[in-house]
């Protein structure tokens, strides 16, 4: 298996614009997180699905953050408007039970810089 | 308020020398713990856990102890090896996984 594809793995985009993140989990696992890390907070769970239901968004910071999961290979992160504060690397990650009853298996990240 | 807590940024540590990363919690109703281990440009990668009703748990050159009285949690790379040199998040679990702050190793030749 390919592991957990992440795209764009750069954005580099200015303040105000509508941002989106793209994340293909590994196939056959059931649940979806997306994280968000900062120096200063570390990795922070922003929102997580199981069988392409949100579960927990308590994580999200903002209404300018959204999520979705339209299906089980696909889920998009949305910040709209994007602002500089927004800057970051934003992981997902997929595993086959949630918490640590089994290993996340975490994408290469999105590097996110809002100017 | 921040629940699991690595209060050093950054640690040094000789090839071959012991690096221990510290881990602190809040929360007594973390059940599970973790370590996970992300180099550059890479998503974090699972590393070695612990459950809660255990003290140690060890994998090659990789232990984990648990202080469950003190709410501390610690790894332990013996020896270390530069391609050791890393950030490691620990990670608590209550539902969901709480990770921390994260700690980067540099292990010098």
């Amino acid at each position: 298996d390919a592991g957990v594809i992440q795209s764009p793995r750069h954005e580099v985009t200015e303040m105000g614009q509508e941002v989106t993140l793209r994340c293909k989990p590994i196939s056959g696992h059931d649940y979806l997180f997306w994280y968000r890390q900062t120096m200063m907070r570390g990795l922070e769970l922003l929102i997580y699905f199981n069988n392409n239901v949100p579960i927990d968004d308590s994580g999200m910071p903002e209404d300018r953050f959204s999520a979705k999961m339209p299906n089980a290979s696909f889920s998009t992160l949305k910040i709209q408007p994007s602002e500089p504060r927004d800057s970051a690397v934003y992981f997902c990650a997929s595993s086959l039970l949630a918490g640590g009853l089994d290993t996340q298996y975490f994408g290469p990240g999105t590097r996110l810089t809002v100017l | 308020d921040q629940q699991v807590k690595q209060n050093s940024p950054s640690l040094s540590v000789q090839e071959g020398r012991i690096s221990i990363l510290n881990c602190d919690y809040t929360n007594s109703m973390f059940d599970y713990f973790l370590w996970y281990k992300k180099y550059p440009a890479e998503g974090p990668t699972f590393l070695i856990s612990i459950s809660s009703i255990k003290d140690k748990n060890e994998d090659g050159r990789f232990t984990v102890f648990l202080n469950k009285s003190a709410k501390h949690l610690s790894l332990h790379i013996v020896p270390s090896q530069p391609g050791d040199s890393a950030v490691y998040f620990c990670a608590a679990r209550s539902g969901k996984l709480i990770f921390g702050q994260g700690t980067t190793l540099q292990v010098k030749p």
